[in-house]
């Protein structure tokens, strides 16, 4: 089974619409991430998550929100879709200490016409 | 701020061939630095990686020294394989809390390799 899971994959739809992706791990990690794949620009932060309490914005956040339900879940809203949120989503968790190594979902691809 | 440039792809290549993907950085304090790999229609995946200058990652082939002076970190592959194709990530990382970091990634660099 899958440490990071991402649900859903794909997902289709429209402009001002409100979209939630979800994201479950079961490695036991504190810290969780959320970034956006771009052709040419690698990937970008969103939003990070330290802890439940703790959740602070990346370097890209207009536009989108994020709740962290349970040590375990970590999602990302659209409130209002707009075609230029159309790219591929990744979750990715780390464990607390000295190491930096982050481990990712394999992807929502979003898009939204 | 951090920043990754990488060599813009896409790298094609034959089987056996040598392969080399730079990567430079910039970044204020002493980041650690790692490569990623994404095989088609999947996460990333850790490569390698390495967290103090000259320190040299390695895994599965693939190498990488930590240039200060340089401020490099180059993938090298002496003899690629098909299943080598994918995008490959040059990244670093810093503290921004006490507590935690966060990952800077280059553009990506997509490899083919054809038999």
């Amino acid at each position: 089974d899958a440490d990071v899971t991402q649900t859903p994959r794909n997902r289709i739809t429209k402009t001002g619409k409100r979209i939630m992706l979800e994201c479950s791990q079961t490695k036991g990690h504190d810290r969780m991430y959320w970034y956006r794949q771009d052709p040419g620009l690698g990937l970008r932060l969103i939003y990070y998550s330290f802890d439940v309490k703790d959740i602070n914005k990346g370097e890209i956040s207009d536009g989108y929100s994020v709740s962290r339900q349970a040590q375990a879940k970590f999602s990302l809203s659209l409130e209002s879709a707009i075609p230029n949120q159309t790219a591929l989503y990744f979750c990715a968790t780390r464990p607390g200490g000295g190491t930096s190594e982050q481990f990712f979902g394999p992807g929502t691809r979003l898009t939204v016409l | 701020g951090d920043s990754v440039t990488q060599m813009e792809g896409p790298v094609t290549l034959s089987e056996e061939a040598f392969l080399t993907i730079n990567c430079t950085y910039t970044a204020t304090g002493y980041p650690s630095l790692f490569w990623y790999v994404q095989y088609p229609g999947e996460g990333l995946q850790l490569l390698l990686k390495a967290t103090k200058a000259d320190d040299k990652g390695s895994n599965k082939g693939f190498e990488a020294t930590y240039r200060k002076e340089t401020t490099s970190f180059h993938l090298e592959k002496g003899s690629v394989q098909v299943s080598d194709s994918a995008v490959y990530f040059c990244a670093l990382s810093e503290l921004i809390k006490a507590a935690g970091n966060k990952l800077t990634f280059g553009g990506g660099t997509r490899v083919l390799v054809k038999p």
